[in-house]
């Protein structure tokens, strides 16, 4: 069973500075890696979508890694504003194409 | 384009009561769609897999009596919570899948809140 772990929990930092968020999963036969975000009481937002083939992909101030061999992926936000607070969460897509999602990390970006 | 909406976008009812939601692809044909539930603070669970026109697949610990799923056209599938309770109280999330390849896409609706006193 796929099992995706968030790290950190939480996470606060001043408006200006980069974020690092990091995901990690046990079972490296994935098809693809999604990251989202989430406000809260709201659905998932999509932010970006690498396939299995891909190393990264990036998206504005946005851009995400994936190592498949090693199990990890991260996402790094540049120059963080308080409009980036919000829950991301990673989520892999296994062989029958569903989802398995982290628990998510909490970003407060604080002005 | 490939726009997912949730009917309703929450509910409060009676314990007893079966609530229906409904998720819409609005502007493209699902294949697939999959029903989430996500209780505060924590993380989607995925609770069945919709493919139009044949039985929902539901994950191990959910109860498809409970939970019923149909998937009646390409862009419409709806959960029916039958007999609900205050434990099945939760965010409810729907998402569909255009195709069966890999490359493609989850996409999510807005999600539904039931509450059930």
């Amino acid at each position: 069973k796929q099992e995706v772990t968030q790290i950190p929990a939480a996470l606060s930092v001043p408006e200006g500075e980069n974020l690092v968020l990091n995901c990690s999963f046990t079972d490296s036969a994935i098809y693809n890696l999604q990251w989202f975000r989430q406000d809260p009481g709201k659905g998932l937002t999509s932010l970006l979508l690498i396939q299995s083939s891909q190393r990264e992909q990036t998206s504005g101030r946005l851009n995400a890694s994936l190592d498949k061999s090693s199990g990890r992926s991260t996402l790094y936000i540049a120059a963080s504003q308080p409009g980036d607070s919000a829950t991301y969460l990673c989520a892999v897509c296994t062989n029958d194409y569903k989802l398995s999602f982290g628990a998510g990390t909490t970003v407060t970006v604080r002005a | 384009g490939a726009v997912v909406s949730q009917h309703p976008s929450w509910v409060i009812c009676k314990s007893g009561t079966s609530v229906k939601i409904e998720c819409r692809s609005l502007d493209f044909q699902a294949t697939t769609m999959f029903w989430y539930r996500q209780f505060p603070k924590q993380s989607l669970m995925l609770m069945a897999t919709s493919n139009e026109g044949s039985k929902a697949t539901y994950e191990q610990g959910v109860e498809k009596d409970k939970f019923l799923i149909n998937h009646a056209s390409l862009t419409l599938s709806t959960l029916t919570v039958t007999s609900a309770h205050p434990e099945d109280s939760s965010f409810y999330i729907c998402s569909a899948r255009v195709g069966r390849s890999s490359y493609n896409e989850q996409f999510f609706g807005p999600g539904t809140r039931l509450t059930v006193l």
